[in-house]
């Protein structure tokens, strides 16, 4: 079975600084892998996707996220936040198979940017 | 135009009550969804219909009934409300089964359960 974990619930950090949003998965397939920013009472909404090829995603707003193998991990990175990115971020999997459809999504972390 | 929309946006009733959300997208997509989101924020699939067909039902109680019309609306109706029923419920679509495609989340439906 699949799963995703995130390591961290929250992380505050202050504006302008970097920042890493930590994601594992468990699969013993080959996984799509997903980012999702939720805003405070909104919806979902995609940030960035590793289907195939290069290693290193880019996203909106400036995110970027590398997705490691070996080390099953699909890290969310920025180099500078902004007031704005204060959200829910969700890490998510799904296995690749064309008949399969079911979306893992980790626990989310919260991101808290303090100016 | 919304691509995902949802309602009622919250919805407040009496336990053993019976009531129903509303789902519609108009981005043309064969696949849809429904999710409970907990109070922790975490994020649950419920139901996944492709071109109305029932394609996942996880396992949810059989109070929660969802219902495909067409390929552009997925309702979902609950009967004998409890407690643990209260959440926000997201709907979501997806261009095609299967594949890595994005999904497209409504803004949500808070339902509280008294």
């Amino acid at each position: 079975a699949q799963s995703v974990t995130q390591l961290d619930s929250q992380v505050p950090v202050f504006e302008e600084a970097p920042v890493e949003l930590r994601c594992n998965y468990s699969s013993s397939v080959s996984v799509y892998l997903f980012w999702y920013v939720q805003y405070p009472n909104q919806g979902l909404q995609l940030l960035l996707k590793y289907l195939s090829g290069s290693t290193l995603v880019k996203g909106i707003n400036g995110f970027e996220a590398e997705f490691n193998k070996s080390q099953t991990s699909f890290h969310l990175r920025k180099p500078s936040v902004h007031i704005s990115d204060t959200a829910e971020y969700f890490c998510a999997v799904k296995i690749v198979q064309t008949s399969y459809d079911k979306v893992i999504f980790g626990p989310g972390t919260s991101l808290s940017v303090i100016p | 135009d919304t691509a995902v929309s949802q309602t009622p946006k919250y919805l407040v009733t009496q336990m053993g009550n019976d009531k129903s959300i509303k789902c519609e997208q108009n981005l043309g997509h064969d696949t849809m969804y429904w999710y409970k989101q907990d109070s922790k924020k975490f994020l649950k699939i419920m139901f996944s219909y492709n071109n109305k067909e029932l394609i996942i039902n996880e396992t949810v109680p059989n109070r929660f009934s969802p219902k495909s019309p067409d390929k552009a609306h997925l309702n979902l109706h609950i009967n004998s409300l409890e407690l643990g029923d209260s959440a926000v419920y997201f709907c979501a679509s997806s261009h095609k089964r299967g594949w890595g495609d994005t999904q497209y989340f409504g803004p949500g439906t808070r339902l509280t359960v008294l």
